[in-house]
């Protein structure tokens, strides 16, 4: 089992294009955490997903930001027209369904706006 | 809301020393707390959590709701045990973890 595999590791962007950031879960994981880490702070968590579902986004921005966890393929963090704040490390986490396991852990994905 | 505070940013010892890294967290219900470490150029990964009560690398960690404080302990410091840690919380009804900003601890021989 490769663990939770987050690609591309490094993305530079210029000031209004796309990003997309790719997270596939541990095999047999159902469940999908997005978190963002801004330097010098902890990870703040963005959304949570489960197969073709938002369960809980409370941490999105309200605009440019999007999410999705299709039922096949991996999730994918869409941020449209990216401005320089937002660099910042993106991590995936996965979970199986019993909400008492432990999550784990991508790579993370470090976004530069340029 | 809740919310996760480690005031140190650095904590540097010797090694053989002890070592006590600080998590307070505030949240009006009952919560869940963790551990995570990431070693240099390694993924984050889950160290210890409250409910299981378990030393695992040496490191203990008692969840303290009078003080709501969560602080991770080890007696005996190694070179080895360098490195971020996060102190998380998650709280009831919830799957998301809250993290505080972590403690890089260095180790030094």
């Amino acid at each position: 089992n490769a663990g939770v595999m987050q690609n591309p590791r490094h993305l530079v962007r210029r000031r209004g294009q796309e990003a997309r950031l790719r997270c596939s879960p541990m095999k047999g994981h159902s469940h999908v955490y997005w978190y963002r880490q801004l330097p010098e702070e902890g990870l703040k968590f963005m959304v949570y997903l489960q197969k073709e579902n938002i369960i809980d986004e409370s941490g999105m921005p309200k605009e440019r930001f999007s999410a999705e966890f299709p039922k096949e393929g991996p999730s994918i963090l869409r941020i449209q027209q990216v401005v320089r704040g937002d660099s910042a490390a993106y991590f995936c986490a996965s979970s199986s369904q019993d909400g008492n396991t432990e999550a784990f852990f991508g790579q993370g994905t470090r976004l530069t706006v340029v | 809301a809740q919310r996760v505070t480690q005031p140190e940013k650095l904590l540097s010892v010797f090694k053989g020393a002890p070592v006590e890294l600080k998590c307070n967290y505030s949240y009006s219900g009952s919560p869940e707390l963790f551990w995570y470490v990431q070693y240099s150029r390694q993924r984050l990964q889950l160290l210890l959590r409250h409910i299981s009560r378990e030393s695992i690398k040496g490191f203990t960690a008692d969840l303290n709701k009078g003080e709501t404080s969560f602080h991770l302990k080890k007696p005996f410091a190694q070179e080895e045990d360098s490195a971020m840690y996060y102190c998380a919380l998650r709280a009831t009804g919830r799957r998301a973890l809250t993290f505080g900003s972590g403690t890089r601890l260095q180790v030094q021989p």
